[in-house]
Parts: C-alpha cells; structure tokens; sequence
C-alpha cells in the first residue's frame, strides 16, 4: 500500500546534527513532493520545507533556513531531512507527507495526503 | 504573511453536529484542506479542495468554504471523532503551507 516509514527516535545534544529518512513505496516516487512538518510538543503543526523528488529543488521556511538541508534519493524512493545546530526548541515530532497538487484560481495547493509515522526527535544537554 | 485562525476547542455530545471554523482574509478564493489527529498518531487529511473527502473518509465530515471563513462539519459525531483538527491552505507567493493552530475537538 501507499506509505511513507520514517527513521527511529533520536536523542540529540544542543549544536549537534541529526537527520531523518523518509521512505516511499507504492506508488510514483517522483511524482510527489515531499514536505516536512514538525510539532513540538503540545503545538501545532509547524511547516518546515518541501522538495521536488523529480528535480530536487527545495524550498526552506525561514524559521529553519540555514541549518536545514532536504534531499531525495531516487534509487531507494527515500528523502532525508537534516537539521543542524540544534536548540532545545527543536525537540519535536517530525513529519514527511506526500503533497498531491490541486488547482484552483489563485494557482496550486498542495493537500498532504500520506504522512509517514513521525519520528521524536529530543534535543536535550 | 497569510495567517489561520481556529478557535482552540469546540465541545459537542455525541451524536450531534460540530462545526470548527477556520478563519483567514478572504479565504473563499483560496482552497481549504483539512487534517485529523488523533493523540499520538500522524495527521490524516479528511477535507481537500474545501469539500472533497478522500474515500475512506465518512460521508460525516463535511466541508465549506466562503468569504472569510472555511467550516469543517463533522454530523452524527461518535466518541472516535474526538481528535485535533488542523485547517491548512498555500501561500502562493512563499510556495509553502500554511496552517491553523488547531481546534481540539472533544466529545462530551
């Protein structure tokens, strides 16, 4: 079937590096974006990138710019996601969800129709 | 840049109708999707394109979507429904998601 499965928990220290896979089987890898979303703990959904499986262009939020690096790989299906510097206020859930395009007036918006399990990521001295 | 707004609960008995509003400026001419999530568990989507549902949805949920606020309507609500539920459009100029804050729904 359709899924996405995620890499395991992490317990990092502040200003190390963590990275987090992502991978894809039961339909068109490139075909879909893949975005990642994290939730710290008893928060909101917090959008931090997407990236093209197909040419692997990016786009970062600005709350991660610099410290987080998306890529894909086509030969396993897997996208990971890298985070550095880590602060205490990045201990969160992070997802990866599959954006299936729809069009509408204003252009194109991206629904998340398949989200991977979410993998806990602590950051803590 | 564009901002949701969701009130953060909203209390229904069970089998009644809940109504979860997501607020934005003119948000009628941008398309709504909605998610799920139950304690613990990934994000479903359960509303795309303001109203459709994915087929494994119940025909239960519904959803709307005009001037400056979208509804998410969730009819005969059981005690499973009970969950977060998280309103979601793109930022066309910034090509990201943008999501509300969450409405924590609870069933009486």
């Amino acid at each position: 079937q359709v899924q996405l499965v995620q890499s395991g928990p992490e317990v990092k220290k502040p200003g190390a590096s963590m990275k987090v896979s992502c991978r894809a089987s039961g339909y068109n890898f490139v075909r879909y974006n893949i975005a990642w979303v994290r939730q710290a703990p008893g928060q909101g959904l917090e959008w931090m990138g997407w990236i093209s499986t197909y040419t692997g262009s990016t786009n970062y939020g600005q709350n991660v710019q610099g410290r987080v690096t998306m890529t894909t790989d086509t030969s396993t299906a897997t996208v990971y996601m890298e985070l550095k510097s880590l602060r205490s206020d990045d201990t969160a859930v992070y997802f990866c969800a599959r954006a299936r395009r729809y069009y509408d007036s204003s252009g194109h918006s991206d629904a998340f129709d398949i989200w991977g399990q979410g993998t806990m990521v602590t950051v803590s001295s | 840049s564009y901002v949701l707004t969701q009130p953060p609960s909203v209390s229904v008995a069970p089998g009644e109708t809940a109504m979860i509003n997501c607020g934005g400026n003119n948000i009628g001419s941008r398309s709504v999707h909605w998610y799920r999530q139950r304690p613990g568990q990934a994000p479903v989507l359960v509303i795309y394109y303001d109203r459709d549902r994915p087929s494994e949805i119940p025909e239960r949920f519904s959803g709307s979507n005009s001037g400056n606020t979208a509804t998410l309507t969730i009819s005969r609500v059981e005690a499973g429904d009970e969950a977060d539920y998280f309103c979601q459009v793109w930022d066309t100029s910034g090509d990201h998601p943008v999501f509300g804050g969450g409405t924590k729904l609870t069933v009486l």
